[in-house]
């Protein structure tokens, strides 16, 4: 099975930095993925790390630490409409099915005050 | 590219009632899910399927049946609503599973 950890809530101001993290404990890590999702709306793919490391897309990065099971979102110049939930997702390779299965965790609630 | 479609947006059933859940892609993906979206609990994954004629079950199974006849389509059928499958569903699918999923806008659906 899979166990996959965010905080379920984080509040921070426009303009500032704001740090999501994400831990998980699996068999078969083959990936781990951001998603935003703004309220009553789909999960929209941010970001994607397979290798230990920071991945860095305009204002959002991912960072990547296989051997602790620990990733990141950062999120800088904060906007108000970067209020959404963001969720860490784990790819797992099934290996007896010989598939991929994406595991979500519950997704953490940013609020961005002015 | 009309991406993945899902129907109807709402819909309201009785409890013991049948539906059908559509889902369509039209990306050539080979992967396709289904998860269904509660408060507090996140997305789980209810079946998915690594191509036509080729299903599997998720993490919450019970209560629902897929079938995958061709790659476009992945539909999901509730064959006796309960109040329990009250939740926002999403198909989302993959070109191979490797890569990210694109998910569809959902079906709210509310069994009473």
């Amino acid at each position: 099975g899979q166990n996959i950890d965010q905080p379920t809530e984080m509040t921070a101001t426009e303009g500032a930095i704001v740090q999501i993290n994400c831990t998980y404990q699996t068999s078969g890590f083959n990936g781990l993925f951001w998603y935003q999702q703004h309220a009553g709306e789909a999960p929209t793919f941010l970001s994607y790390n397979v290798l230990d490391g920071l991945e860095e897309k305009g204002r959002f990065s991912s960072f990547l630490s296989r051997s602790k099971g620990y990733s990141y979102l950062l999120l800088k110049e904060l906007q108000m409409k970067d209020s959404a939930s963001y969720l860490c997702a784990v790819r797992d390779l099934n290996s007896g099915a010989g598939s991929y299965q994406l595991t979500f965790g519950k997704g953490t609630k940013l609020s961005v005050i002015p | 590219n009309a991406g993945v479609t899902q129907t109807p947006k709402f819909q309201v059933l009785k409890t013991g009632q049948s539906m059908t859940l559509q889902c369509a892609q039209d990306m050539n993906h080979e992967y396709m899910s289904w998860y269904r979206q509660d408060p507090g609990m996140g997305l789980r994954l209810i079946h998915y399927s690594v191509g036509a004629g080729i299903t599997d079950q998720g993490e919450v199974p019970n209560g629902y049946n897929v079938s995958r006849s061709t790659t476009e389509d992945f539909p999901l059928r509730l064959l006796s609503a309960a109040p329990s499958q009250t939740s926002v569903y999403f198909c989302a699918s993959s070109k191979t599973g490797f890569y990210g999923y694109t998910f569809g806008s959902g079906t709210r659906l509310t069994v009473v």
